[in-house]
């Protein structure tokens, strides 16, 4: 039973451009969402988050964007770079229970 | 200077043994949590430590144990291992005020029942 859910599990973008990753959740409840990144053989390490207040939030080169209404956020990554692949997570929070997407592997091409 | 470290990075072992997994984090966290990822990479969490206290025993065997020395250290026990135990195990920790600061994970630990 998927609390949050990552429809792509796989996305190619050129050098430069943007990369946009997709999360869907179900429970209107949750209030804290966060974005994890993935190399291979290491743990996620934090990214950026959002809270349920806010509908956009920007650190640098990635910006979440919420749409409550529509129970979905997204990740923006503009421009990318090669350094940019890897798996990404998008998790949400409610009392002591954290819920995790199964990623969205992000490839970067020179 | 590893934040979150756990060993072994790769455990290969028989069906049918005991296993233990370490973590330690220098990062001064008070909560400490094991994860499983699973075949289809879905991040699970199995046990949430509180200053050494249990507070989310998620629905797992009771072939697996946790055990909290101090709240530097968590690490995990597996009895009677099976083939359905093959993941890689995550140690994270986060501060009191983990909504905002989300996770600091470790790297993993390969577990292959053979």
């Amino acid at each position: 039973d998927q609390q949050v859910k990552q429809n792509s599990p796989s996305l190619s973008v050129q050098e430069g451009r943007i990369s946009i990753l997709n999360c869907d959740y179900t429970n209107s409840m949750f209030d804290y969402f966060l974005w994890y990144k993935k190399y291979p053989a290491e743990g996620p390490t934090f990214l950026i988050s959002i809270s349920s207040i806010k509908d956009k939030n920007e650190d640098g080169r990635f910006t979440v964007f919420l749409n409550k209404s529509a129970k979905h956020l997204s990740l923006h990554i503009v421009p990318s770079q090669p350094g940019d692949s890897a798996v990404y997570f998008c998790a949400t929070h409610t009392g002591n229970q954290f819920y995790f997407g199964t990623g969205t592997s992000l490839t970067v091409i020179p | 200077d590893t934040a979150v470290s756990q060993t072994p990075k790769y455990l290969v072992t028989q069906m049918g043994n005991d296993k233990s997994i370490k973590c330690e984090q220098n990062l001064g966290h008070d909560t400490m949590y094991w994860y499983k990822q699973d075949s289809k990479k879905f991040l699970k969490i199995m046990f949430s430590y509180n200053n050494k206290e249990l507070i989310i025993n998620e629905t797992v065997p009771n072939r697996f144990s946790p055990k909290s020395p101090d709240k530097a250290h968590l690490n995990l026990h597996i009895n009677s291992l099976e083939l359905g135990d093959s993941a890689v195990y995550f140690c994270a920790s986060s501060p009191w005020d983990r909504k905002y600061y989300g996770y600091t994970f470790g790297s993993g630990t390969r577990l292959t029942v053979v």
